[in-house]
């Protein structure tokens, strides 16, 4: 159980091009799901953290008109990156808790890797 | 300000033991989690603690002291299957989860 599905898994595109990535929790609603990214060799870092039916909440220096999140239903939440550039590039990956917080995990994603050209 | 600590790197033998210390420093406590990271590849889920102890599954352990903000996870029987990086996590006060930087385990034959 607990399974999260991110698509696509890896995304080659050219600089200013606009990329979507959705996240989706299979097999239970997630009230909160979470967004990271990580470069190579370096710890996740929290962009934002999404709950369903509001909007999200960015961590400090993050650019929310740059990374897009919705989260419209209890089981999807997408991410674009909007105008994307060469320093998005990176490794994103989406994570979801299956209702309230408590002892509850982070069930991860796969990830999507962005290589912007 | 909130801080985890864990080694970047260790080096064990298939077949052997291998325990991977946590310390952290948050504002606030609702539990500490491990995750497994094989390269390229998005964190599993592999244990949670809350209470001071020791809690077993199958091939790893995980254990937490509160009082010292330590934690350790423990791997038993060593596969090289198990080379990956370990991370260990802190939900806050806020039920914000605080990320250490992982520890890359190496293992050899």
């Amino acid at each position: 159980g607990a399974v999260v599905s991110q698509h696509p898994s890896r995304v080659i595109c050219k600089s200013g091009t606009s990329v979507k990535i959705e996240c989706r929790s299979l097999d239970f609603q997630a009230t909160t799901m979470f967004w990271y990214r990580q470069f190579p060799k370096k710890s996740l870092m929290l962009m934002a953290t999404s709950n369903e039916g509001s909007k999200a909440t960015y961590e400090q220096g993050v650019e929310k008109d740059k990374f897009l999140i919705n989260h419209a239903s209890l089981t999807l939440s997408t991410l674009t990156v909007t105008s994307a550039h060469p320093e998005d590039s990176s490794f994103y990956i989406c994570s979801a808790i299956q209702g309230m917080a408590g002892s509850q995990p982070q069930h991860f994603g796969d990830g999507t890797r962005l290589s912007i050209l | 300000g909130q801080n985890i600590d864990q080694p970047t790197e260790m080096t064990a033998t298939e077949g052997a033991i291998v325990q991977i210390n946590c310390t952290y420093q948050t504002s606030g406590f609702n539990g500490l989690f491990w995750y497994q990271q094989h390269a390229g590849e998005a964190p599993t889920f592999l244990s949670y603690n809350v209470l001071d102890g020791l809690e077993e599954k199958g091939r790893f352990s995980s254990f937490l002291s509160r009082s010292k903000g330590y934690s350790y996870l423990l791997l038993k029987e060593l596969q090289m299957k198990d080379s990956a990086s370990y991370l260990c996590a802190v939900r806050d006060s806020n039920y914000q989860l605080i990320w250490g930087a992982g520890t890359k385990l190496i293992i050899k034959p």
